[in-house]
């Protein structure tokens, strides 16, 4: 099946920093979709984005499907930013419907 | 508050029990999920239901049976698991506009452990 690489798997910023994370996949998807688990475990869709840039306040995604990648930007980072960030990338075929996950980004926040 | 409720929060089973997990959605939406998330590995999706008919089944064992008798519940009826079934299990509803994986609001999860 597909592979799906997030790095860094963790990471650790003081309040307002900025960060960067990044999602490869090895094949190309119908869709990829960006996901934000708190540490309390409740899982929030954060962005639907198959190509092109999304903004959403002070989260942004970029995803170039020609290059298998996708990017999520976070800004002036705050201390409720803390949690994992989860990539999926969906793959339909004559086959059936998937949608797979890489193993997320672990991101704490410090005041 | 995400409109998507899951029961029971917390599940502690032996392996010869049989229970069932419930997922009830508030949004009006047309497609429900079932996924597994256990430690250390990515989240795993395991049934995807459109329209109450079962659209997406991942090559789960078939201790685990999905029902969903109506656009708004989803079950997951649980028998004769291992320790390795221990993990988080999350629903999930989306309006199955966009299509099958269209914006996705999950429940809070059952975290069950299997002794």
């Amino acid at each position: 099946g597909i592979q799906v690489e997030q790095s860094p798997p963790d990471l650790i910023l003081q309040e307002g920093a900025n960060s960067t994370l990044r999602c490869n996949f090895s094949d190309s998807v119908n869709n990829l979709q960006w996901f934000h688990q708190n540490p309390w475990g409740q899982l929030i869709n954060l962005f639907y984005i198959p190509s092109g840039t999304k903004q959403n306040g002070r989260l942004s995604a970029t995803t170039v499907a020609t290059e298998r990648y996708s990017l999520l930007y976070i800004s002036s980072s705050q201390t409720t930013d803390s949690g994992v960030y989860f990539c999926a990338v969906e793959r339909n075929s004559n086959s059936g419907y998937a949608l797979n996950f890489g193993k997320g980004t672990s991101l704490l926040v410090t005041p | 508050e995400t409109g998507v409720t899951q029961t029971p929060r917390h599940l502690v089973m032996g392996m010869t029990n049989k229970k069932s997990l419930k997922c009830e959605q508030h949004l009006g939406h047309n497609a429900m999920y079932w996924y597994k998330q256990s430690a250390k590995k990515p989240l795993e999706l395991m049934f995807v239901y459109s329209l109450e008919e079962r659209v997406e089944n991942n090559s789960v064992p078939s201790r685990f049976s999905p029902e969903c008798p109506n656009s708004s519940h989803l079950f997951l009826h649980l028998h004769t698991l291992q320790p390795e079934d221990s993990a988080l299990y999350l629903c999930a509803s989306s309006p199955y506009v966009g299509g099958v994986f269209d914006e996705q609001f999950f429940g809070p999860g059952t975290r069950l452990t299997v002794l």
